[in-house]
């Protein structure tokens, strides 16, 4: 089936320094892309999301491009703030017919002052 | 504006015990989801409703689960008998419109442990 591959976390990084978490999906169809953001104790919120190929999605200073050649969608913002501190998913639409999402398995980001 | 929600936030019971998760969806969505997340396997879908009826059950670990929505704004998921590997977060979520496009809105989730 269709599936979502994101790096393993936790990631550390220092307040300010630049982030890349990645994401490839698997190529079955024309899926829609998204990133998701999940605080302690909270459900997912999106965070943004691209529905075809070379858009690029945005929101809070983070972005990503859905690029069908590598198959990647990752995620990246310029500098990052303690309060980026969170749990991040990348999900594609599952397909098939299907409207649900299939997600990867989170990547814990943790951001020191 | 209310978000979509879930009761109970947390959950503890004995193995064996019946289990009864609810969930109000946003006014006017027409698609509810059911996910259960754990450490193991992440978030997984279980369940989903489009305009009150099910779609997609094939993520439904088990007949021990099941999923209702009598009305566009409830929706209930039953374990019955619960076991401790049920032990998770279950959210719900809500969307106007297929994923596609449209976000899904999740609830805060609903912390279930099977002693």
């Amino acid at each position: 089936g269709n599936s979502v591959t994101q790096m393993e976390g936790p990631v550390t990084l220092s307040e300010e320094a630049f982030l890349t978490i990645n994401c490839t999906y698997t190529a079955t169809g024309y899926p829609s892309l998204f990133w998701y953001v999940q605080y302690p104790g909270e459900g997912l919120q999106l965070l943004l999301k691209a529905t075809k190929a070379d858009d690029k999605g945005s929101n809070k200073g983070f972005e990503a491009t859905y690029r069908k050649e590598t198959t990647s969608f990752h995620l990246e913002k310029g500098s990052v703030q303690v309060s980026d501190s969170a749990v991040y998913f990348c999900a594609r639409t599952s397909g098939g017919g299907a409207d649900g999402l299939t997600f990867g398995k989170g990547t814990h980001l943790i951001i020191q002052p | 504006d209310a978000g979509v929600i879930q009761s109970p936030r947390h959950e503890v019971t004995e193995m064996g015990q019946e289990v009864t998760l609810r969930c109000k969806p946003i006014s006017g969505h027409d698609y509810l989801f059911w996910y259960r997340q754990t450490m193991m396997r992440g978030l997984e879908l279980l369940i989903y409703f489009n305009n009150n009826v099910p779609i997609d059950d094939s993520g439904m670990p088990e007949d021990r689960f099941s999923a209702k929505m009598p009305n566009a704004s409830f929706s209930t998921l039953k374990i019955q008998p619960s076991e401790p590997r049920d032990s998770a977060v279950y959210f719900c979520a809500s969307s106007l419109g297929d994923s596609f496009n449209q976000p899904q809105h999740f609830g805060d989730g609903t912390r279930l442990s099977i002693l």
